[in-house]
């Protein structure tokens, strides 16, 4: 399968643009994924398909994608978006899904 | 509303065998694959395998092949992940999630199982 890169941390104060990046080969041909981990919480889905946002999610978070990086931004950000952040993504010839390590993400 | 529930915590020890829930509700079950996702402070989430419970197709991740296996009882609408023999390493939170249709993400997901190995 393949590998995806993300930054261990991201800084941002309240109201302010943080930006958590995704890498790796496979996502030019791959659809990103991304996840929000509050501390002691189960994962939850808040871009899939790249860009695509589920019902309920905040329209502050957005995706976005340039060749083999993509981006998850969250605009405006607010206390309660400090969490972890996964990207993951899939292999079809498997199916294989990967995870990216986590982006922390701190509200000062 | 989709809802999965997770079983509650374990401490086992080494060698001792072990089977986890994951009960479903809101949907149809048999019309979704459902994922077991292990999440360690070393090595981060890790998928384990997949099963679609209606027809009990199973796939599993090249690296727990062998060490697990996954199940589904339809009139129970519960998934199942089941160690015959445990590890210390095998210390993990596991979360079962439901696959999105396209097979590709994991929307709705259990709120974990602690599982602490100890001997």
């Amino acid at each position: 399968s393949f590998e995806l890169t993300q930054p261990p941390s991201v800084s941002v104060s309240p109201g302010q643009t943080a930006r958590i990046t995704c890498s790796g080969d496979a996502l030019a041909k791959q659809y990103t994924y991304w996840y929000q981990q509050k501390a002691g919480q189960a994962p939850v889905l808040v871009i899939y398909k790249d860009t695509e946002r589920p019902s309920g999610i905040p329209d502050r978070f957005s995706g976005s994608t340039s060749g083999t990086i993509v981006t998850l931004t969250i605009s405006g950000v607010q206390a309660e978006d400090e969490a972890d952040y996964f990207c993951q993504s899939v292999d079809s010839s498997g199916p294989f899904y990967v995870f990216g390590p986590g982006t922390k993400v701190t509200v000062l | 509303e989709v809802q999965l529930v997770q079983s509650g915590a374990e401490v086992k020890k080494p060698g001792e065998s072990l089977k986890i829930s994951c009960k479903t509700s809101g949907y149809t079950f048999t019309n979704f694959w459902i994922g077991w996702v292990r999440q360690t402070p070393g090595k981060g989430l890790e998928w384990l395998g997949i099963i679609y419970p209606g027809d009990s197709d199973t796939r599993y991740s090249p690296s727990f092949q062998g060490h697990i296996t996954i199940s589904a009882d339809k009139s129970m609408s519960t998934a199942y992940l089941q160690w015959s023999s445990l590890k210390a390493s095998d210390s993990a939170i596991f979360y079962c999630a439901r696959l999105g249709p396209a097979m590709a993400d994991f929307d709705i997901w259990g709120q974990g199982t602690l599982v602490n190995i100890s001997s």
